[in-house]
């Protein structure tokens, strides 16, 4: 498709259950990063992928962060034991081949909720 | 570390008046990306800045870049109320591929 697909819109999820967000990129679009929005308005990186490959995973929390892009699949966050302080907007955004210059296009977004 | 940071973190602008976001960052980069980001909203691309005195602009809204300032300016020309939102610029840090490291953001709320 032409836009960076995001599911669910909203997830809850009590302290200490499994929460799994998913990415679907825009057709073509080989690069694809997430990046946590906590409630201040900071973005934080978290990681990105070339196609199924993690090409670079500086921000992930690696104790209870964990993500894939398989192919043909959409691609997946998933959060193993939530905390409050993950509550937060998770955004995923495509880039296509041209990762020099291109601009990276955002989805809507999943707002977690931790209870 | 790559900081960057944008001021003032939030404007309150009249109709019609002109106006400037700064946003600064700590070390060499490869590009500068300019979004706005509406309430419970995604970010929406409005420029990227390439190279040394790179200078964009579209309708009301321009940007600019200096590297060897690592500066770049949002200039809102006649501000107007469907201007306001949050604006973020966001950099990527030499060598990194494409990783933006975001600043804190600027709201922008436009009066009558």
């Amino acid at each position: 498709g032409e836009e960076v697909a995001q599911t669910p819109k909203h997830l809850v999820r009590g302290e200490g259950q499994k929460a799994k967000l998913y990415c679907a990129p825009i057709k073509g679009h080989s690069y694809v990063f997430w990046y946590q929005q906590v409630l201040k308005n900071e973005f934080k990186f978290l990681i990105s992928f070339q196609n199924e490959n993690v090409f670079d995973e500086t921000g992930m929390p690696k104790e209870r962060f964990s993500a894939k892009c398989l192919p043909n699949s959409p691609c997946s966050l998933e959060i193993q034991a939530t905390k409050l302080e993950d509550s937060a907007v998770y955004f995923c955004a495509s880039i296509g081949a041209g990762i020099g210059t291109d601009t990276q296009y955002f989805g809507p977004g999943t707002r977690l909720t931790v209870l | 570390e790559l900081k960057v940071e944008q001021n003032p973190l939030f404007l309150s602008m009249q109709e019609g008046k002109n106006y400037t976001i700064y946003c600064n960052y700590s070390t060499t980069s490869d590009r500068l990306y300019w979004y706005r980001q509406d309430p419970g909203k995604s970010l929406e691309s409005l420029f990227v800045l390439l190279s040394n005195g790179a200078v964009k602009q579209e309708g009301r809204l321009m940007a600019s870049l200096d590297t060897k300032a690592r500066l770049s300016t949002l200039h809102i020309t006649a501000a107007v109320h469907d201007l306001s939102a949050t604006y973020f610029c966001a950099v990527v840090e030499t060598g990194t591929a494409s990783k933006l490291t975001f600043g804190t953001g600027t709201r922008l709320q436009v009066t009558l």
